[in-house]
């Protein structure tokens, strides 16, 4: 059936470490996007890609990187410059500017 | 800074009541205002959406108010059921923009 997909659900990194997130969609949507959710924040963009082999930095883009090769595929690198990197991340995707977005389950990313 | 401001924070409702949530934006050039429904440890999924065309809209139980004058809008929902307790969020974005500015989200409690 057709979605969003977040892998994995949980994820738990030693400080220092970079970490990827998969984030794969069967929706043939041209735009995708990673969110970062903390308590009390709301969602917060940290990359967009509108078109495969072009992305954008969002609101928080510093100390994460993001690779669009394939048009079904964003995955997002959390590096070990990102000073606070614990948090729910959300990838969604959506057909055009004019459309809804339409979000995966999440990934929870744990800092030990 | 935030670009779209949501109150409150938290709320809690009796069965039957209804729920009103507040957003305020700042953004003139904002002409699309989704609303999300999450549940703990799930992605947002989108609940109803206005354009500034119309002032209101309504889905079910759920009702979007929209104020252009006032840079404001709401969601109103009607007859609360247990069902309904989840976070909501505000959303705010423009027609040629991709990126999506979210309110800080509302709790919702809704007791039997």
């Amino acid at each position: 059936d057709g979605g969003i997909t977040q892998s994995p659900k949980y994820l738990f990194r030693k400080e220092g470490q970079n970490v990827t997130l998969s984030c794969e969609q069967n929706l043939n949507h041209d735009a995708m996007y990673w969110y970062r959710q903390d308590p009390g924040q709301g969602l917060r963009l940290i990359y967009y890609s509108q078109i495969v082999n072009d992305f954008q930095k969002g609101d928080i883009a510093e100390g994460y990187s993001v690779s669009r090769e394939k048009k079904e595929s964003f995955p997002l690198t959390v590096t070990s410059a990102q000073k606070n990197p614990t948090a729910f991340y959300l990838c969604a995707s959506s057909m055009n500017v004019k459309t809804e977005a339409f979000f995966g389950q999440g990934t929870r990313l744990t800092v030990v | 800074q935030q670009q779209v401001k949501q109150s409150p924070q938290s709320l809690i409702v009796q069965k039957g009541g209804i729920s009103i949530i507040n957003c305020a934006y700042e953004n003139t050039a904002f002409d699309y205002f989704p609303w999300y429904q999450q549940f703990p440890g799930k992605g947002p999924a989108l609940l109803i959406a206005i354009r500034p065309d119309v002032s209101e809209k309504k889905e079910g139980r759920f009702t979007i108010s929209f104020n252009k004058s006032a840079k404001q809008f709401s969601l109103h929902i009607m007859d609360s059921q247990p069902g309904d307790s989840a976070t909501y969020f505000c959303a705010a974005s423009r027609s040629n923009d991709y990126k999506l500015s979210f309110g800080a989200g509302t709790t919702v409690t809704v007791r039997a």
